[in-house]
């Protein structure tokens, strides 16, 4: 398996711009993770899905996040407008049950808003 | 809700040295317990889990962690360390029922020392 693939693997954007950050998780796994890696706030959980349907957006942060899942191998995360402070490490990570089998996470997404 | 901290943002270690990396959680229900590592430039990797059962639980590359319920910690050990063990490693938490996303810690940067 090639594990949880990510990409773009490297973004740079202007301020305005839309941002699309994309995430096939390994076949088979039922959840999904979308979490934010910043030296600030450490990983934030932004939303979860279990079986394409998102159980817990409570971490986006504000209306300009929006994260789906359209199938059971791919999800988007998307942030419209971008602002500087969105300027972060994106990470998905994939598991087959959730926590007691723990995560595989993608490389992440270097999102860099000037 | 849980949450977890580490009580160590830096842990400097000369190589063949032990070294324990400290985490202690906060939950109003049972857990599930790992610890994960991230080398530079990518993402997080399971190093262990504890589930239930025996509470020394043994992961990849020689590390170990105890569990300890009258203290809620969960710490990492190696008895001897090498330069590759350089990273950041994440404790984390998830509910053992219910939600199952994972609550991480502020991490802890290893560096090891020739």
């Amino acid at each position: 398996d090639a594990g949880v693939i990510q990409s773009p693997r490297h973004e740079v954007t202007e301020m305005g711009q839309e941002v699309t950050l994309r995430c096939k998780p390994i076949s088979g796994h039922d959840y999904l993770f979308w979490y934010r890696q910043t030296m600030m706030r450490g990983l934030e959980l932004l939303i979860y899905f279990n079986n394409n349907v998102p159980i817990d957006d409570s971490g986006m942060p504000e209306d300009r996040f929006s994260a789906k899942m359209p199938n059971a191998s791919f999800s988007t995360l998307k942030i419209q407008p971008s602002e500087p402070r969105d300027s972060a490490v994106y990470f998905c990570a994939s598991s087959l049950g959730g926590g007691p089998n723990g995560y595989t996470f993608g490389s992440g997404t270097r999102l860099t808003v000037v | 809700a849980q949450s977890v901290t580490q009580l160590d943002s830096q842990v400097p270690v000369f190589e063949e040295a032990p070294v324990e990396l400290r985490c202690n959680y906060s939950s109003s229900v049972s857990v599930y317990l790992f610890w994960y590592v991230q080398y530079p430039n990518q993402g997080l990797q399971l190093l262990l889990k504890y589930l239930s059962g025996s509470t020394l639980v043994k992961g990849i590359n020689g590390f170990e962690a105890e569990f300890n319920k009258s203290q809620t910690s969960f710490h990492l050990r190696k008895p001897s360390v090498h330069i590759s063990d350089t990273a950041e490693y994440f404790c984390a938490v998830s509910a053992n029922t219910g939600r199952r996303a994972l609550t991480f810690g502020s991490g802890t940067r290893l560096q090891v020392q020739p």
